[in-house]
This record gives C-alpha cells, structure tokens and sequence, in this order.
C-alpha cells in the first residue's frame, strides 16, 4: 500500500497564482484532511472531508477550497497565493466509524513545502 | 475549544538517559483520546503512542510511557534509553471523539524540538 501520496513535495509561487495540492489515499478511508505546520503554531487544521461529497471547515480555512469527488482524492486549492500562505502542508486520512477512531489514527502523506514570494 | 499546551519550545538530552516531555491541555470533555506525535528531520508524522481518557493505566509502548494525569489535565512523555534516532519534533494532539463526521479533528501543540546528543 502507498498508503497518503501527497504531491508536489516542494512549490514555489509568485503572489497571486493558482495551485492545487494533489493529496491520494489507497487505504479506502472516509475521513481526510489538510493541516499547515508553521514554525512556533503547531499543526492546523484547514479543511476536511468526512467522504465523497462532503467537505467542512477547520480552523483556518480562509484562501482554501477543497473537493472530494472520489473517496481516494481530496485536493487543496490555492486561488491566489499570498505569502501568508507559507508553510508546509500535509493531507491526513483515517477511517471514519466511531468505534475505530481511536484504533485507527490519522496517516499522514509527507508533507508539501509550499513557498509564495 | 480544546487548546494543547507544550510549554518546551526545545529540550536535549544524553544518549542512552531518560527524557520527559510534557503537555497539558485544556477540555471540559471527560473521555477524549491523547496521542503524541513524532516528526523527524524527514518530515513524516508518526504515531508515538496513544492514551484513552477513561482508562487509568498509562500506555506503554517500547522506550516510550506516559504519564496520564487526568484530573491536572497533563499528558507528559518519557522517552527512556533515548537513542540518536529520537531527535525529532514531538507533537501532542488532542482528540474529542463524536459520533458522525468529525472524529479525527486533532488540536495539535506546538511542538518540542527533542536533540539527543551522543
């Protein structure tokens, strides 16, 4: 198993471009989601998606769009790049059924450096 | 909200002593699940070891325990034997179990910078 395949590892973007980050899971998962890592802030939660069609928020979701058209896909939109957007950003999935949750803890991809100049 | 506190930036120890690193949090939840996370040089997030609020006995995995105080709301790492490969990020993460979607939404700390020195 591939297990989360995140692409691309490392971006570089100029203000005000357009990127989608690929995120791939092969483990049949209901639950993904998106954090960005900033030095000194943790881990946070962008976006997530319960399954196919289904999308809600985190806690900081503002210059993000997400979809999820597919059970194994769950791409993260950047409309118009800002630096603040900095970071590093990693795709996370686990089943989703309550009584596994705690057996079955988040697998992360390994992660896309992302800069915006 | 929940909110995780890790109150040591950086931390360095010996090869071959023992470490804690600690991590309280703050819920007014009473079962939740408490993980920490170790993320080396490499970038990968890792699994570390698990703790589930209503059991008593504090987990256990190799060279990694916990000390789980339920009641002070503290959830510390011992890393014992600490090896070269330990040097890592570690990440305390908070998790408030729910029926239906948002069972995986982890609130993260801000991490410690572990250095094992040789």
């Amino acid at each position: 198993n591939a297990g989360v395949t995140q692409t691309p590892k490392f971006q570089v973007l100029k203000t005000g471009q357009s990127m989608t980050l690929q995120c791939a899971q092969d483990m049949n998962h209901e639950y993904m989601s998106w954090y960005r890592q900033d030095p000194g802030m943790g881990l946070r939660l962008i976006h997530y998606s319960v399954g196919a069609g289904i999308t809600d928020q985190g806690e900081v979701p503002n210059g993000y769009n997400v979809s999820r058209s597919t059970t194994e896909d769950f791409p993260l939109r950047l409309l118009s790049a800002a630096p603040s957007q900095t970071s590093v950003y990693f795709c996370a999935s686990s089943y989703s059924r309550p009584a596994s949750s705690y057996n079955s803890p988040l697998h992360f991809g390994n992660g896309t450096r992302l800069t915006v100049t | 909200a929940q909110t995780v506190t890790q109150s040591q930036p950086e931390m360095s120890v010996q090869e071959a002593e023992t470490v804690t690193l600690s991590c309280t949090y703050d819920t007014s939840e009473s079962n939740y699940y408490l993980f920490w996370y170790k993320q080396p040089p490499s970038r990968q997030m890792i699994l570390v070891i698990r703790q589930e609020a209503y059991k008593q006995q504090n987990a256990t995995e190799n060279r990694f325990s916990v000390n789980f105080q339920k009641a002070a709301k503290s959830f510390s790492l011992k890393i014992s034997d600490s090896q070269l490969g330990d040097t890592a990020m570690y990440f305390c993460a908070f998790m408030k179990p729910r029926s239906g979607g948002s069972n995986y939404k982890l609130t993260f700390g801000k991490g410690t910078l572990l250095t094992v020195n040789p």
